[in-house]
């Protein structure tokens, strides 16, 4: 089945330490996703890509950086995690904007932990 | 500013009653609406969507939903819940074609009563 893949499942990292959290989709979509979502909280929009057109949301903080080498694959980096980024991070793609084409599908997130 | 308002945070239902989770929205143009699903730990699935056309759509999983443009609401309903319904569910809007930025509500968790 085609499918918005994300690994690993959980990540667990020291304050400051870099971390890079991994996504892959089988659907071939133009657009791929990253969101923050902390506990019992909305997810929050943090950058997509239209293929390799990167585009960063205007309040994301700079310790945030994104990749997307191919079509298939989008990697999330966190350059120095801080406590407050401890949250679900979820990757969802899209084969496009506007109607029709802007319905997203989600991947199962990576529960990232900093000690 | 757009925005999605879910004004219930907790909603509890017993097995077999019908349910409505209330969503209403801000948005300056023609929104584009949907409706997610989120169990414990895993990502969201998609329940159903309006873009135009009929008001009344219909969904996975027996859901459906109405969007009232005079209201600003599209609330979700379901005619008999399952235990298995029990989740956190989330609007939201969308709509630029410039942009595939989706603003999502607080959320509504639900749990089934059996």
């Amino acid at each position: 089945d085609a499918m918005v893949i994300q690994n690993p499942r959980y990540q667990v990292t020291q304050f400051g330490k870099p971390v890079t959290l991994s996504c892959s989709q089988t659907l071939n979509h133009n657009v791929m996703y990253w969101y923050q979502q902390k506990s019992s909280q909305a997810p929050k929009l943090l950058f997509h890509y239209y293929d390799k057109d990167f585009n960063n949301e205007a309040d994301t903080p700079d310790n945030f950086q994104s990749r997307r080498p191919n079509t298939s694959f989008c990697f999330l980096d966190i350059r120095s995690p801080g406590l407050g980024d401890a949250a679900m991070y979820l990757c969802a793609t899209s084969r496009g904007f506007g109607p029709t084409y802007n319905e997203q599908f989600f991947g199962p997130g990576t529960r990232l932990t900093v000690l | 500013a757009q925005s999605v308002t879910q004004p219930d945070i907790h909603i509890t239902v017993s097995e077999g009653a019908s349910l409505e989770l209330r969503c209403n929205y801000s948005y300056g143009a023609t929104p584009y609406l949907f409706w997610y699903v989120q169990s414990p730990g895993q990502g969201l699935q998609l329940l159903l969507k309006y873009f135009s056309g009929d008001t009344l759509v219909q969904g996975i999983k027996g859901f459906e939903a109405e969007f009232k443009r005079s209201q600003s609401s599209f609330n979700l309903r379901k005619p008999s819940v399952h235990w298995s319904d029990a989740a956190e569910y989330f609007c939201a809007v969308g709509g630029s074609s410039n942009t595939g930025k989706l603003i999502f509500g607080q959320g509504t968790t639900l749990q089934v009563k059996p």
